[in-house]
């Protein structure tokens, strides 16, 4: 199993443009989370979805949208970038909650720079 | 107040030294615990799960204490591989379930 891939690994943008951060995993988890991690600070959650067709909002959605058409994939757009959205981009996955061990599995990041 | 805290350090500790990190959680909703950790530059990884009992792995020794609503990690016997940042992870039962990450505590053991 290849994990929870993402894609790119590096980006520069510039303010306006726009961008889809790629997540796939093979591990058939149906929940899917895309987290943001700034220098020095925690995972901030910006998007989840519970299953293929269902998404929802984390702490900070905005500036941001989300699909999620199938298992596999769960993309993350970036519409209008901001030098606010300079950042280091997570994707994770992890089975269907059950109240105990749950473990999270992370993707390599994407490490997004807006100039 | 934050829902979870950690001291952000830096910890510099030499090798063969025992640390500990704690961690405090806000809502008493809070069903379970984990410790991730997470190498510079890379994305953050299971350490091991806290149980109320406290359990432990190798040099690695994890308790929870939930009457004063905190967690904590030892490590034994520090290796030069242990530098690392480790993240208190706490998950909420509102319904749903909701994972809540702490900053992380920055570990840096040296020879």
């Amino acid at each position: 199993n290849a994990g929870v891939t993402q894609t790119p690994k590096f980006r520069i943008l510039k303010i306006g443009q726009s961008m889809t951060l790629q997540c796939t995993q093979d591990m058939n988890h149906n929940y899917m989370y895309w987290y943001r991690q700034d220098p020095g600070m925690g995972l901030k959650l910006i998007y989840y979805s519970v299953g293929a067709g269902i998404t929802d909002k984390g702490e900070v959605p905005n500036g941001y949208n989300v699909s999620r058409s199938t298992t596999e994939d769960f993309p993350l757009r970036l519409e209008l970038a901001a030098p606010s959205q300079t950042s280091v981009y997570f994707c994770a996955s992890r089975k269907s909650p059950s109240g105990g061990v749950n473990e999270q599995f992370f993707g390599p990041g994407t490490r997004l720079t807006v100039l | 107040r934050k829902e979870v805290e950690q001291d952000p350090g830096p910890f510099n500790v030499p090798e063969g030294a025992t640390v500990a990190f704690n961690c405090t959680y806000s809502n008493s909703a809070s069903q379970s615990f984990f410790w991730y950790r997470q190498d510079c530059r890379k994305e953050p990884k299971l350490l091991m799960s806290v149980y109320s009992s406290g359990n432990e792995d190798g040099r690695f020794t994890a308790q929870l204490n939930r009457a004063s609503q905190y967690i904590s990690l030892l490590i034994r016997d520090s290796k030069l591989s242990d530098s690392a940042t480790y993240l208190c992870v706490v998950n909420i039962n509102t319904g749903g379930f909701k994972t809540i990450f702490g900053a992380g505590t920055r570990l840096f053991v040296k020879a």
